[in-house]
């Protein structure tokens, strides 16, 4: 069974750029994550979705971040314009509830490079 | 507010011993704990995880413990093997969350031959 799928694997930029990254989950894996991690921190959720619905996106910077799922499978994080700050990686996770519980599965991420 | 914490960045652990890791939380809604291990440039790879109606799992050469008075839980692995060199979070998840998940800050582990 394929993993979650994410590109581009790496990226940089200059800031004020935009960029996007895409996820394609696992199939049949109706929740999509998107994670942030900074260097030597653990990742933090910026939003999840549920099908095509984001189910929580409070985390997500709405100034200069926004995300779609259409067709609640492949996902898009775009970043506009992009700070120096923004340098991490970015990493989607995809979850089906079984038994009760939920276990999230993470793809390689994306490195980005704000320069 | 880091309500999940590793406090140990590293450990070293030679070839064929135990590894203990430990994880302390400070919000008692938690009901459910994993680990994830990650090797360099991959995403964290799912490990073993806990209810908080169990105080033990158990899963090959994994092993997890939850202690919910103390808000610590700890993940051991006997024996290590060099291919357990990698970082491991901790991380934990409320009822009613939307399966947020609060990962620590991760601890990285070195099994030395």
């Amino acid at each position: 069974e394929a993993g979650v799928v994410q590109s581009p694997r790496y990226k940089i930029i200059e800031k004020k750029q935009p960029v996007a990254f895409w996820c394609n989950p696992i199939s049949g894996h109706n929740t999509l994550y998107w994670y942030l991690q900074n260097l030597g921190q653990g990742p933090e959720l910026l939003i999840r979705y549920e099908n095509e619905e984001a189910v929580d996106d409070s985390q997500l910077p709405k100034d200069r971040f926004s995300a779609e799922r259409l067709k609640g499978v492949d996902s898009t994080l775009k970043i506009q314009p992009a700070e120096l700050g923004d340098s991490a990686v970015y990493l989607c996770a995809s979850s089906q509830r079984t038994g009760g519980v939920e276990t999230q599965y993470f793809g390689p991420g994306t490195r980005l490079l704000v320069l | 507010d880091q309500q999940v914490k590793q406090n140990s960045p590293s450990l070293s652990v030679q070839e064929g011993r135990i590894s203990i890791l430990n994880c302390d939380y400070t919000n008692s809604m938690f009901d459910y704990f994993l680990w994830y291990k990650k090797y360099p440039a991959e995403g964290p790879t799912f490990l073993i995880s806990i209810s908080s109606i169990k105080d033990k799992n158990e899963d090959g050469r994994f092993t997890v413990f939850l202690n919910k008075s103390a808000k610590h839980l700890s993940l051991h692995i006997v024996p290590s093997q060099p291919g357990d060199s990698a970082v491991y979070f901790c991380a934990a998840s409320a009822p009613g969350s939307w399966g947020k998940l609060q990962f620590g800050a991760g601890t990285q582990v070195v099994v030395t031959p």
